[in-house]
């Protein structure tokens, strides 16, 4: 069965500064896909950025990127200049696993301290 | 082009009622997908839909819980005799095309059910 873990239940950072969520995954497939999701107060879930398994350049969004360990099972969220409205929870997935919908991580809550 | 919507946003049942969750895909997707948030977890995978067709329901409880996606109209997530662990958010996307692939899922805001 498809997992994803997500080992930090929540992080703080100062507005302006940089921080990175952690993910880890474990699958059997080979092709298979990587999101983050934000999901803020409002509990809209948010697609934030995504990473193709056979691609082997890191995805890049903005002030989002994420360091994909393809050997290591693992697909961080490196937040640059972080600012007050990325306050939220913030859920890893994948694709894969035998059946049709994302397998999600437990999230991560990220806090920003102004 | 509206998002995917989702009715009613809060419900309230009482033990053994029924519940009824509505959902309506952006407009061209032929693909519906149900999640379950519980408090302090991520979202489950519960049942994947096309119209008229259920392509995937791994994730469903074998009871209680049906799905349907109608030819004309919303999806509908049905719970019969809820129990106050069906309490959580539960959230629909929809997508144009299969998940197998790179094929973004669009999220809904979600229905609170609270069960009493």
């Amino acid at each position: 069965a498809q997992t994803v873990t997500q080992s930090q239940p929540e992080m703080s950072v100062q507005e302006a500064e940089t921080v990175t969520l952690s993910c880890t995954y474990d699958t059997s497939e080979s092709d298979y896909y990587l999101f983050w999701y934000k999901q803020p107060p409002s509990r809209q879930m948010i697609l934030v950025i995504r990473q193709e398994a056979y691609k082997q350049q890191n995805a890049t969004e903005n002030r989002f990127s994420v360091n994909f360990q393809k050997a290591a099972k693992s697909f961080s969220l490196k937040i640059s200049d972080s600012q007050l409205g990325d306050a939220a929870m913030y859920f890893c997935a994948s694709t894969g696993g035998g059946a049709d919908g994302l397998t999600f991580g437990k999230g991560t809550h990220l806090i920003i301290q102004p | 082009n509206a998002g995917v919507m989702q009715n009613p946003r809060h419900l309230v049942r009482r033990r053994g009622q029924e519940a009824r969750l509505r959902c309506s895909p952006m407009k061209g997707h032929s693909h519906v997908y149900w999640y379950r948030q519980l408090p302090e977890e991520g979202l489950k995978f519960m049942v994947y839909l096309q119209k008229e067709n259920i392509i995937d329901e791994s994730g469903m409880p074998k009871e209680r819980f049906s799905a349907e996606f109608p030819k004309e109209g919303p999806s509908i997530l049905r719970i019969q005799q809820v129990v106050r662990g069906d309490s959580a958010a539960y959230f629909c996307a929809s997508s144009p095309r299969s998940a197998l692939g790179y094929n973004e899922q669009f999220f809904g805001p979600g229905t609170r059910l609270t069960v009493l």
